[in-house]
């Protein structure tokens, strides 16, 4: 089935950087977008970016510009979300969602919880 | 960026009444680019409805949304038990594709 796995919890001190990885199944990857969303405890959800699996064209919220970076492996079918320099209110949840085109986020990723604190 | 206002914060209605939640948007949604998600706790969110109207695949039909521009609407017929949860708005036509801040939904 349609699927998106993302990888486990991490804890992280302030300052440093974290990698998530998000690996689709059950369609042809590069024919969709991939896009993050976090939510902080108890708060709502907040969209930082999107990557293009087709071509890996980005587009990021200004908010994270220069602080996130959105890859993609097409050879494993994995998009990758690496956030640096971080702070205390990083702490969230983020998942990965798959983007149809000129569609909402259809597929979502179980979510990977980072926990900034030193 | 396109700010949205969801309303109310929380709604508590009896099994089997209709629920009715509203998004209003800070500027025209283009071409009726408005999903609603539903998010349980501690699980992920869910498409509900896309394109201000389509329900998304599984979808039960008792879930249906409505309006354009600037004013849109999700409406629960015949609130189950299982039900409960946040329900959030999203454009998804500019960039940033921002949020509603979510209503919760309680049963009664």
């Amino acid at each position: 089935q349609v699927q998106l796995v993302q990888s486990g919890a991490e804890v992280k001190k302030p300052g440093a950087s974290v990698k998530v990885s998000c690996e689709a199944s059950g369609y042809t990857f590069t024919s969709y977008g991939i896009t993050w969303v976090r939510q902080a405890p108890g708060q709502g959800l907040e969209w930082m970016g999107w990557i293009s699996a087709y071509n890996g064209d980005t587009i990021y919220t200004q908010k994270f510009q220069g602080r996130v970076t959105l890859t993609t492996d097409t050879s494993t079918s994995t998009a990758y979300m690496d956030l640096r320099s971080l702070r205390s209110d990083d702490t969230a949840v983020y998942y990965c969602a798959r983007k149809p085109q000129e569609r909402a986020f259809d597929i979502w990723g179980q979510g990977t919880m980072v926990t900034v604190s030193s | 960026e396109i700010v949205l206002t969801q309303s109310p914060g929380t709604l508590s209605l009896s099994p089997g009444e209709r629920a009715t939640l509203s998004c209003r948007a800070s500027q025209s949604v283009s071409s009726s680019y408005l999903a609603w998600y539903q998010q349980k706790p501690g699980q992920a969110p869910r498409l509900l409805i896309y394109g201000a109207s389509s329900r998304a695949t599984g979808i039960s039909d008792r879930f249906s949304g409505s309006g354009s521009g600037t004013d849109f609407t999700l409406t629960i017929s015949r609130l189950e038990p299982e039900d409960i949860a946040v329900y959030y708005c999203q454009q998804y036509g500019s960039s940033p594709h921002s949020f509603g801040q979510g209503t919760n939904l309680e049963i009664k």
